[in-house]
Formats: C-alpha cells, sequence, structure tokens
C-alpha cells in the first residue's frame, strides 16, 4: 500500500516548455485534489476531482489543467511555464465525504518541486 | 469566507520542554478543524482533525488539540519535545461543499528543537 504517489520528484523546465505532473493513490479514494505550496502561503488549491469522470477549479487554476484518467490517477499539465509557476505541488486524496467522521482527511504525496527558469 | 491564521512563523524550543502551536480560524460555522505536520522534503500528515464533541482532541505521535470557540481557536499542543518533532505544522479550516471538501491552509509554523 504505497498511499500516494507523485512523478516526478523534481523538475527544470524553461519558460514556454510544457509537462504534466503524474499522481496515483491506491486507497480507492473518490476524491483528489492538486495544491501548490508556496513559502508563507500555505497550500493553496489548484484543482480538485470529486469523483472519477469531475474536475473543478481551486483557488488559483489559472495556467494549468488536469485530467482525472480513471479513479486512481490525477495528472495536473502545465501547458506553458512561466517562472510564477515554480513552486513545490503536492497531490492529495480522500474517500468522498458522504460519510461524516469518515471522508474529511487529506493524504498527501511527497511532492514535485518544480524550477521554472 | 473562512480563514486561518497561525500567528508564529518560526519556534523555537529545548528537547523536553512543552510546546503550544497557535491557531485562529474564522468561519461561520461550526468548523472542521484540523492539524498537519510536514518534514523536510515530505508531504503532509494529518496529526489529529475536530469535528464535534469533546473539544479537547487526541491526535498521533503525542500530540493534542483543543477546541475554544469563543476564542476561535485550535491550539496544538505537547507537553515534551522531541528532536524528531521538527518540522512545519499547518493548522486548516474545512467545511464540506458537495463532494468537495474545501480546506483552507494557515500559512505553517516551523518547528526547531535545540538540544
Amino acid at each position: 500500500n504505497a498511499g500516494v504517489t507523485q512523478t516526478p520528484k523534481f523538475q527544470v523546465l524553461k519558460t514556454g516548455q510544457s509537462m504534466t505532473l503524474q499522481c496515483a493513490q491506491d486507497m480507492n479514494h473518490n476524491s483528489m485534489y492538486w495544491y501548490r505550496q508556496d513559502p508563507g502561503m500555505g497550500l493553496r488549491l489548484i484543482y480538485y476531482s470529486a469523483s472519477e469522470g469531475t474536475t473543478d477549479k481551486g483557488e488559483v487554476p489559472n495556467g494549468y489543467n488536469v485530467s482525472r484518467l480513471n479513479k486512481r490517477e490525477f495528472s495536473l499539465r502545465l501547458e506553458s511555464a512561466a517562472p510564477s509557476q515554480t513552486s513545490v505541488y503536492f497531490c492529495a486524496s480522500s474517500e468522498a465525504p458522504t460519510l461524516a467522521g469518515k471522508g474529511e482527511t487529506q493524504y498527501f504525496g511527497p511532492g514535485t518541486r518544480l524550477l521554472v527558469l | 469566507a473562512q480563514s486561518v491564521t497561525q500567528p508564529d512563523i518560526h519556534i523555537t524550543v529545548s528537547e523536553g520542554a512543552s510546546l503550544e502551536l497557535r491557531c485562529n480560524y474564522s468561519y461561520g460555522a461550526t468548523p472542521y478543524l484540523f492539524w498537519y505536520v510536514q518534514s523536510p522534503g515530505q508531504g503532509l500528515q494529518l496529526l489529529l482533525k475536530y469535528f464535534s464533541g469533546d473539544t479537547l482532541v487526541q491526535g498521533i505521535k503525542g500530540f493534542e488539540a483543543e477546541f475554544k470557540r469563543s476564542q476561535s481557536s485550535f491550539n496544538l499542543r505537547k507537553p515534551s519535545v522531541h528532536w524528531s518533532d521538527a518540522a512545519e505544522y499547518f493548522c486548516a479550516v474545512g467545511p464540506f461543499s458537495g463532494g468537495y471538501q474545501k480546506v483552507t491552509f494557515g500559512t505553517g509554523t516551523k518547528l526547531q528543537v535545540i538540544p
């Protein structure tokens, strides 16, 4: 049981390049999330997927797209990277919050450190 | 709108000393409150959470937190800190919203433990 895995762990891009961050969970969770973490700003939600087949914007979606490929996988794509997207990206998952007291914990992956030059 | 404030950016404590990390929230209804810990280079791990009931919540690694509605606070405590507790701690507040758990994270408090 690996939990939430993310690839790659570290990436350097040039401005304008594209890339996809991969995330997979093996806990049979319905909901998945992408956050970015910047110094002094905590975690900010980029996109989320409440269940397979649905995606919605979070707090800071501009410049990103997502795909919920199946129940396990949720990818984040940067179509044209900008220096402002230099950050640490975290994927998380949780059970659908339909059962009180069970669905609220989010499980995080180890993160992807992205540097855009 | 919900918000979370962690007033201490950085805290240093001696090993064996007690610890209290502050968290204040703003939310219109009964909040769902969380404390997460992030070790260097790692993702976040849930320490404890509060939804209802007893206002003193026990978590993993010997941590506890107390929900005080009158003060809009959810401070994290540990009676005796270990060197392995050095990490960054995030308070978060989140209600349910349909199929999505909207969680707002604080900016974090970095804990340094000195011998």
